[in-house]
């Protein structure tokens, strides 16, 4: 049972430098998240999709951009990368059913220099 | 709009001693509630929710909680704490009518177990 994967789980990058984020659930979930977790900050959602071809903006979407082009996969983008996003970066499934629990991958440590 | 409001960042117990972690929630319908564990370096595992029925819910690992709606509250319970307890939990809520609206997480509560 893969459940959610997070590809990749550490990656160092420099200020300015561009990379994607890649989220892939094999639960046929129709909602995708990602949020970033910082040290006494909790979980803060960047952005999320309800379905195939739907993004919408969360807590802290600036600096971020993603897609949905396929219903398993969730892409988080940083077009060019600030130390402020050091973060670890987590991704997340659920149901269309709001009484349903979402499902988390193991999350992406991304330290930027 | 809902939140949630996990009192004391870090609790700390002495193993075998009651655990209590405590989750206040607002929401102007009635919530759905979520307690989560993270393990150091991992994602977020489900321990227990509450949807409607049975205001006291168990989860797994010996953990439950009490949805109490006069205190809007939601804590977490373990009678006797393990070593193997000592993690981050966090505290989630949604609305029954919420429709596309994501989960709420508080800010999590971390906790130490010493032997």
């Amino acid at each position: 049972n893969a459940g959610v994967t997070q590809t990749p789980k550490f990656r160092v990058l420099k200020t300015g430098q561009s990379m994607t984020l890649l989220c892939a659930q094999d639960m046929n979930h129709e909602y995708m998240y990602w949020y970033r977790q910082d040290p006494g900050m909790g979980l803060r959602l960047i952005h999320y999709s309800v379905g195939e071809g739907t993004t919408a903006k969360g807590e802290v979407p600036d600096g971020y951009n993603v897609s949905r082009l396929k219903k398993q996969n969730f892409l988080l983008g940083l077009e060019s990368a600030a130390p402020s996003q050091t973060s670890v970066y987590f991704c997340a499934s659920s149901t269309r059913q709001s009484n349903q629990p979402q499902h988390f991958g193991d999350g992406t440590r991304l330290s930027i220099l | 709009a809902q939140s949630v409001t996990q009192l004391g960042s870090h609790v700390s117990v002495s193993e075998g001693a009651l655990v209590l972690l405590r989750c206040n929630y607002s929401s102007s319908v009635p919530p759905y509630l979520f307690w989560y564990v993270q393990y150091p370096n991992q994602g977020l595992q489900l321990l227990l929710k509450y949807t409607t029925g049975a205001t006291l819910v168990k989860g797994i690992n010996g953990f439950e909680a009490e949805f109490k709606k006069s205190e809007t509250s939601f804590h977490l319970t373990k009678p006797s704490a393990h070593m193997s307890d000592a993690a981050e939990y966090f505290c989630a809520v949604s609305e029954t009518n919420s429709g596309n609206t994501p989960l709420v997480f508080g800010k999590g509560t971390r906790l130490s177990v010493i032997a």
